[in-house]
């Protein structure tokens, strides 16, 4: 495996499951990150960890709860989750956020999730 | 707070032609970086290009070049001889250091979704 990869690619869940996401990349990056793209709407930041750090939530709901174990891993747990949460699910990583700045983002393929 | 305004919603060329997407962005910094990213149909958002606002020379990675015009806050991509895998959504992306922060943030337009007709 190369790049980032993200798994599930698809997900139907209902309001009262517990699933979750999951996302490695294998480019030796220090930082991940979690986006939600919804049609006609920009992306959205979610959480940023940084050597394994979270360094930001950007006032996400706690239904959505991340965890980062190491540097290449990073998981989205979901519960109880509203149907407007509905959208694709990005992550992504960086060599170093924290650095001289300007690091390219490399992205996964994404997980589409649909909450009835 | 940053915003990244892409004018164009949808936008379509034929092949071989030329074709130009329009981004303009709000800040106050005065070091920050650009990006425009490519998704196409099967999802994966790849780099197409990136500029440092510090350069005043215009970045360009083969076909794509971009007209980076920092007074007036405009970062437009300029796609040549457009070929039909070019067909995606284009993202403009804005980065810049979160104050106080161990981190870089990336702020994203809307998209614009071009389609290269044969």
């Amino acid at each position: 495996e190369t790049g980032v990869t993200q798994t599930p690619r698809h997900l139907v869940m209902g309001m009262t499951n517990k699933k979750s996401l999951k996302c490695e990349q294998h480019l030796g990056h220090n930082a991940m990150y979690w986006y939600k793209q919804s049609a006609k709407k920009p992306l959205e930041l979610m959480f940023v960890y940084n050597f394994k750090e979270q360094t930001e939530n950007n006032s996400v709901p706690s239904r959505f709860s991340p965890e980062c174990p190491n540097s290449s891993h990073l998981f989205l747990h979901l519960h109880t989750l509203q149907p407007e949460d509905s959208a694709l699910y990005l992550c992504a990583s960086s060599r170093d956020p924290g650095g001289s700045g300007g690091d390219e983002q490399f992205f996964g393929p994404g997980t589409r999730l649909t909450v009835l | 707070a940053q915003t990244v305004t892409q004018s164009q919603p949808e936008m379509s060329v034929q092949e071989a032609e030329t074709v130009t997407l329009s981004c303009t962005y709000d800040t106050s910094e005065n070091n920050y970086y650009l990006f425009w990213y490519k998704q196409p149909p099967s999802r994966q958002m790849i780099l197409v290009i990136r500029q440092e606002a510090y350069k005043q020379q215009n970045a360009t990675e083969n076909r794509f070049s971009v007209n980076f015009q920092k007074a007036a806050k405009s970062f437009s991509l300029k796609i040549s001889d457009s070929q039909l895998g070019d067909t995606a959504m284009y993202f403009c992306a804005f980065m810049r250091r979160v104050w106080g922060g161990s981190n870089y943030k990336l702020t994203f337009g809307k998209g614009t979704l071009l389609t290269v007709n044969p």
